[in-house]
């Protein structure tokens, strides 16, 4: 097991609706980075924090937004869901940023969008 | 043209075979390269990271070549637990850090 914890495991929603997904890293990472990984797919990267501020982004909406707290956990937060958010969300820590770091997966929050 | 390209498969091979997988990026820029493990409805595990000198780890091969910007991974001696879905991974920390994952590609290992 790599340490890294999600919540919840699974989760319906209907459209239009906001969801909260939360993260908590491994044990001395500072680093969480979000992906989502639609079935089939890839994962893809949404962003990542470190020491609590975002510190790179991939191609998704403003409306999927997150926070690191001190304690380096996280949340990813989605808002007017769209059937199409309908995926895997996986949490990923790593030791620090930086390119060349080993990220750690969670087992990860299926969400369901009706 | 995706920033990082894996052939699907599926590779159908016996035990005991020889399999190997490659995957191409464009990003010249990219810092650093794994080959991560997907079992079906799991979440994605490290394999082992991949350098310019190449990286065995038992029966896996890893390799790296910046020139034509492409990795390979060889498994060497097919288990059927060796199964699964293998991701490419290019970091890039240039101008904010960002992974790309390629798609994957499937390996099944038959008795």
């Amino acid at each position: 097991e790599t340490g890294v914890t999600q919540s919840p495991t699974h989760l319906i929603k209907t459209r239009g609706q906001q969801v909260t997904l939360r993260c908590s890293s491994q044990s001395g990472h500072n680093t969480v980075s979000w992906y989502q990984q639609a079935l089939g797919q890839g994962p893809q990267f949404i962003f990542q924090y470190y020491r609590e501020e975002e510190n790179g982004r991939g191609n998704f909406p403003p409306r999927f937004s997150g926070l690191q707290f001190p304690n380096y956990s996280s949340e990813l937060n989605v808002n007017a869901l769209e059937l199409d958010d309908s995926a895997l969300y996986l949490c990923a820590s790593s030791l620090t940023s930086g390119g060349g770091e080993t990220q750690y997966f969670g087992p990860g929050t299926r969400l369901l969008v009706l | 043209r995706k920033e990082v390209e894996q052939d699907p498969g599926p590779f159908n091979v016996p035990e005991g075979a020889t399999v190997a997988f490659n995957c191409t990026y464009s990003n010249s820029a990219s810092q650093s390269f794994f080959w991560y493990r997907q079992d079906c409805r799991k979440e994605p595990k490290l394999l082992m990271s991949v350098y310019s000198s190449g990286n065995e780890d038992g029966r896996f091969t890893a390799q790296l070549n910046r020139a034509s910007q492409y990795i390979s991974l060889l498994i060497r001696d097919s288990k059927l637990s060796d199964s699964a879905t293998y991701l490419c991974v290019v970091n890039m920390g240039t101008g904010g850090f960002k992974t790309i994952f390629g798609a994957g590609t499937r390996l099944f290992v038959k008795a």
